[in-house]
Order: structure tokens, then sequence, then C-alpha cells
């Protein structure tokens, strides 16, 4: 089954503004994770969410998690160009190593 | 801040070549893994490993791929015969032993099969 599908597939915001993105999940998870991605570059962890938790804070990132509906917001506040990248979200299973990964969301800051 | 460091950057080969992508995980940290990105397409796992073995491998990682720990600092990914459905970025990552910490990933290798 497929995990870690995000939405918007594609964000344009002025800088300044707030940018929210979601993911869904299809599966019991042990923890949530977000990704950003510069074009052509590595993956630069973000944060993580157990799955016993709710909601968590990193700088101008938060990040909620809801394991009844099987979904994870990332928001990140205060858009500054710099923030122009895509980002995923990856679901990690109880009982394996594998992170499944969505299909991200490139966001794009107009400055 | 320590960092996963991958070689080569671009990689431009011959289908049927052999091909050797390797990665200098961070040094305390004990689960190495090779992901894989297709232009385009999802960050796909391909073999995770631990305690000098695989503990987990996809699909995709099939008998043309081995994964190795030479030595206490490198982790290599050989693919025996290159197709060209191989073209893609390879990402190696690591993470402590303790759970609850995110992947540290490699700026990844940019494999070209032609």
């Amino acid at each position: 089954s497929q995990q870690g599908e995000e939405d918007p597939q594609a964000l344009s915001i002025q800088e300044g503004e707030n940018a929210t993105m979601n993911c869904s999940y299809k599966t019991s998870i042990n923890n949530l994770q977000w990704y950003r991605q510069n074009s052509g570059r590595g993956l630069v962890h973000l944060i993580l969410i157990r799955s016993n938790e709710r909601e968590k804070h990193s700088g101008r990132l938060r990040v909620t998690l809801d394991t009844s509906k099987k979904s994870s917001s990332l928001l990140i506040t205060a858009s500054r160009a710099a923030d122009t990248a895509s980002y995923f979200c990856a679901v990690l299973n109880f009982g394996n190593e594998k992170l499944t990964f969505g299909t991200g969301t490139r966001l794009t800051i107009i400055p | 801040e320590p960092e996963v460091t991958q070689t080569p950057s671009h990689q431009v080969t011959q289908m049927g070549q052999e091909v050797i992508l390797r990665c200098v995980p961070i040094s305390n940290h004990l689960y190495f893994y090779w992901y894989r990105q297709i232009l385009g397409q999802k960050v796909e796992f391909l073999v995770s490993f631990y305690n000098n073995e695989i503990s987990e491998k996809s699909e995709i990682f099939d008998d043309q791929f081995s994964v190795e720990r030479p030595d206490g600092s490198n982790f290599t990914l050989k693919i025996r015969s290159t197709k060209l459905e191989d073209s893609a970025m390879y990402f190696c990552a690591s993470r402590p032993a303790q759970g609850g910490y995110g992947y540290t990933f490699g700026s990844g290798t940019r494999l070209t099969v032609v």
C-alpha cells in the first residue's frame, strides 16, 4: 500500500506568509519525519514526530500528527526565499528500518 | 555538524559495467542505508545494514546489488551489471543506535547509465 502522500503537490506563496503542507499515510507508524530537498541535492532532516506525540515545534516549523486520521501537517511560518525546496514526509513502521517517502510538495517562496 | 559524505557526486557508466558508490557515514552511527530517487519520482528504500549485515532490503535490491562495510568508516553499494533503469540519484544515510532520531542523508551520487 502507498504511504506518505503529500498535498498539495506544489505551493507558491509570498515571502512572509505561512506555508502548510499535508501528508497522509495508510498503516500504523512508529514515527513520521519531514525532510527538505533543494533541487538536485540531498535530503535534510527537519523534524521527527513519534506516534504518541501530537505536535512538535522546531524554530519556524510546526508539525502535527493525527494518528486517528493517519495524517500530518508541516507548517512553516514567516516563510523566506531560502525555504524554496521540495518537502517530503516519510513514515517509519514498527519493526522495520524502511523509511517510506511520499511524493513531496514543491514549495516556492516568491520574494 | 557531522555529515554523511558520498563519492563520487556524479558517475557516468556504460550499460553492463560495474559501479561502486561510496559513502562515509557519521562515525558514531550504527545503522546505514541506501536509497535511490529516479528523476521526478519518489525516494525509494533499497537496503538497511546493521551489525555488519543486511537487516532489510526491498524488491529493487536484487542480486545485481550488494553492500559492504569494508572497514570501520566506508559503506559501499555495488551494482554488478548496470542497466539503463539504474540511472538515478543514490543516497546513503545513517542514524544512531537510539530510536527517535531522523536519518542523516548524504548529498547523493547521480548515476547515469548510457
